[in-house]
């Protein structure tokens, strides 16, 4: 079993649209949770950083973490074409720990 | 900001042939970097992780003795690719922490390496 499981997609939305994206994972021990953001050929960028569980929002960016499920959400709201990217989910057991990644899911919304 | 660039961004060898990408944190000290690996439509892997002045950690399955790093300075990593053969044909992205107490890595634009 993968620490990290998240569903490739792809994912293809109109503009405007409340988007979903998720990811589980079987390591408890995880603490530390962030969503990248990957545009084609370029390397991640970190959108959204959350400790524990609980929600975390940035905009029309919200980062749900529910540590009893080992599930974690990033909703996009009032989605725009320019977040057309693969959205990365990745975890940590500590703060200096390696990055345990998902496998991305490709997002794609269209005008 | 914290800016991680990468050179070259794409480059095309033959096998058998070795390759140098360099990953430069460009307005922080870095005391450590991360290379990963990235197929398409797959996640990246860690293949290593290096610190400023000392020796490389290999993750499990990845060659040391092909994939060499080098962390020379608190600026630069390298990692070279010796006898590069088809399967090495990837996405290599590097990404560099500020310091000991920092969780942020800042990672790099990437390089794609083609072994024909």
């Amino acid at each position: 079993q993968k620490e990290v499981e998240q569903d490739p997609g792809p994912l293809s939305v109109p503009e405007g649209a409340i988007v979903s994206l998720n990811c589980t994972y079987s390591n408890s021990a995880f603490q530390y949770f962030m969503w990248y953001r990957q545009y084609s050929r370029k390397g991640p960028e970190l959108l959204m950083y959350t400790y524990s569980s609980g929600n975390k929002e940035d905009g029309r960016f919200t980062a749900q973490v529910d540590k009893s499920s080992k599930y974690i959400s990033l909703f996009i709201r009032d989605s725009q074409p320019s977040d057309s990217a693969t959205y990365l989910c990745a975890m940590k057991g500590s703060t200096l720990g390696r990055l345990y990644f998902g496998r991305g899911t490709q997002l794609t919304v269209w005008p | 900001g914290a800016v991680v660039s990468q050179h070259p961004s794409r480059v095309i060898c033959k096998s058998g042939t070795s390759v140098k990408i360099e990953c430069r944190s460009l307005d922080f000290q870095a005391t450590t970097m991360f290379w990963y690996r990235q197929f398409p439509k797959q996640s990246l892997m860690l293949m290593a992780t290096s610190n400023e002045g000392s020796k490389a950690t290999y993750e499990q399955g990845v060659e040391k003795d092909k994939f060499l790093i080098n962390h020379a300075s608190l600026t630069l990593s390298t990692l070279t690719v010796t006898s590069a053969h088809p399967e090495d044909s990837s996405f290599y992205i590097c990404s560099a922490r500020r310091d000991s107490n920092s969780y942020e890595q800042y990672f790099g634009p990437g390089t794609r390496l083609t072994v024909t």
